[in-house]
């Protein structure tokens, strides 16, 4: 099956500038997530969608970043105006996510993530 | 904030022999996932292990959970130079039917030929 897809693979831009991640997850896949990726860190989660609903943005920077999933499927992430320590890898990911007999089958399929440089 | 602490942060050894990385975690979990990432293929789920579970095989990984302790080991035996990566785990938290995965900091595992 394919996997999840994202696009740009790579991009640079100038602080204050503006830029759009966009994510098509594994189909049938319920849940869809954005993480944060910083250079020898591990993920952390930005957004979580339950089809086209968010059910987590807490630790979203709202100020500057939005997200949506119309229609359950795509979702792009933005950024503006973008700020240096944005430089991260933004990375996309999807599960099944549902629940049966008191226990969650999230297993996470990620995508090969975007690198976004900020000068 | 990252729930999960992996240590050690890098480990490096020959192929054949065994690697070992624990990761110790805060809050009480429905389960704690392995990842592992390289810059060929992203990140990829190794294992899932439920806190009802005390240890799961799959071919050359074993992971254990010990919830009273709050922590979980993964074992992989006989590595090759492919097992060069970094290894995250993640807690599923038990935050209602969020499904939120927190994951750690990682272990940079270098495998030498």
């Amino acid at each position: 099956e394919a996997g999840v897809a994202q696009s740009p693979r790579y991009k640079i831009i100038e602080k204050r500038q503006s830029v759009a991640f966009w994510c098509n997850p594994i189909s049938g896949h319920a849940t869809l997530y954005w993480y944060q990726q910083i250079l020898g860190q591990g993920p952390k989660l930005l957004i979580q969608f339950q089809n086209n609903g968010v059910v987590d943005d807490s630790q979203l920077p709202k100020d500057r970043f939005s997200a949506e999933r119309l229609k359950g499927v795509d979702s792009t992430l933005k950024i503006q105006p973008a700020k240096l320590e944005d430089s991260a890898v933004y990375l996309c990911a999807s599960s099944l996510g549902y629940w049966y007999g008191g226990e969650s089958y999230n297993e996470q399929f990620f995508g090969p993530g975007t690198r976004l440089t900020v000068l | 904030s990252q729930q999960g602490e992996e240590d050690p942060q890098a480990l490096s050894i020959q192929e054949g022999e065994n690697a070992t990385m624990n990761c110790s975690y805060k809050t009480s979990i429905n389960n704690l996932q392995w990842y592992r990432q390289n810059s060929g293929r992203g990140l990829v789920h190794l294992i899932l292990i439920r806190s009802n579970e005390r240890e799961k095989h799959s071919g050359r990984l074993r992971v254990t959970l010990d919830t009273s302790k709050k922590s979980s080991s993964l074992l992989i035996t006989a590595s090759r130079a492919a097992d060069t990566a970094s290894y995250f785990c993640a807690t599923d938290a038990l935050e209602g039917n969020t499904d939120k995965l927190i994951f750690g900091t990682g272990t940079r595992l270098q495998v030498f030929p």
